[in-house]
């Protein structure tokens, strides 16, 4: 199973981010979200498509349908940027699976 | 205060095998299930194993099956993965990982160990 994003995406502060992550039938699964900043362990910021854990602000949110899920952050500021992972359980295959990740630049 | 704390890396030799350990705090070990996750350097997230909360089920990424060996200890709280035949490939970040909900999402990272491989 294979999960594919962008290798980088470019936005300026206080503009919205999309990034997206996409494979067949991605939306008969769900996908978690992590943040990486350089140097930094990866935090989780979006779980079971849309759900935020705590201490996450509300401009991070999630989509997903039909073949691709949507990492988005709104109003996006300095601190947004880092490396952000998609992940989904492949229940069929008992692996645990990861996006190629994406670069996100605050211009 | 939940915390991970892994230990165990450093510089080897391609060939040699080495066990990373995952002290585990802040909650009930024995509740979670718990992976392996490595990073390349300048790479993204590799998953390569995940152990049930009691043992019983044990997987792996193809890359790494018949090569490493997740385990823990509950009465310890400690997670380990024992890597054997080492190669340059294997050079990277490793961290363990908390396994949480029904979809199996991470939702606590340690800060991870860095293991070298180089001759």
């Amino acid at each position: 199973y294979v999960l594919t994003q962008p290798p980088s995406v470019s936005v300026a502060p206080g503009k919205t981010a999309r990034i997206t992550c996409g494979e067949n039938n991605v939306a008969d699964k769900s996908v978690h979200w992590y943040q990486q900043k350089p140097g930094q362990a990866p935090v989780l910021v979006i779980y079971y498509d849309s759900d935020r854990p705590s201490g996450i602000p509300d401009r991070f949110s999630g989509l997903n349908s039909g073949s691709t899920a949507t990492l988005i952050i709104y109003r996006v500021e300095a601190g947004d940027e880092a490396d952000y992972f998609c992940q989904v359980w492949d229940k069929n295959g008992d692996s645990w699976v990861f996006g190629g990740g994406t670069k996100l630049t605050v211009l | 205060q939940v915390q991970l704390l892994e230990s165990g890396g450093g510089v080897v030799q391609p060939g040699t095998s080495l066990t990373l350990s995952c002290a585990a705090s802040g909650f009930t070990f024995s509740s979670y299930g718990m992976h392996w996750v490595r990073q390349a350097p300048g790479k993204g997230l590799e998953w390569l194993a995940v152990i049930w909360y009691d043992g019983s089920k044990k997987f792996y990424a193809d890359s790494v099956k018949g090569r490493f060996t997740i385990s823990r200890d509950n009465s310890q709280q400690t997670l380990f993965l024992q890597l054997n035949t080492l190669r340059a490939e294997d050079t990277g970040v490793y961290y363990c990982a908390r396994d949480f909900g029904a979809y199996h999402y991470i939702d606590i990272w340690g800060q991870g160990t860095l293991l070298s491989v180089s001759s």
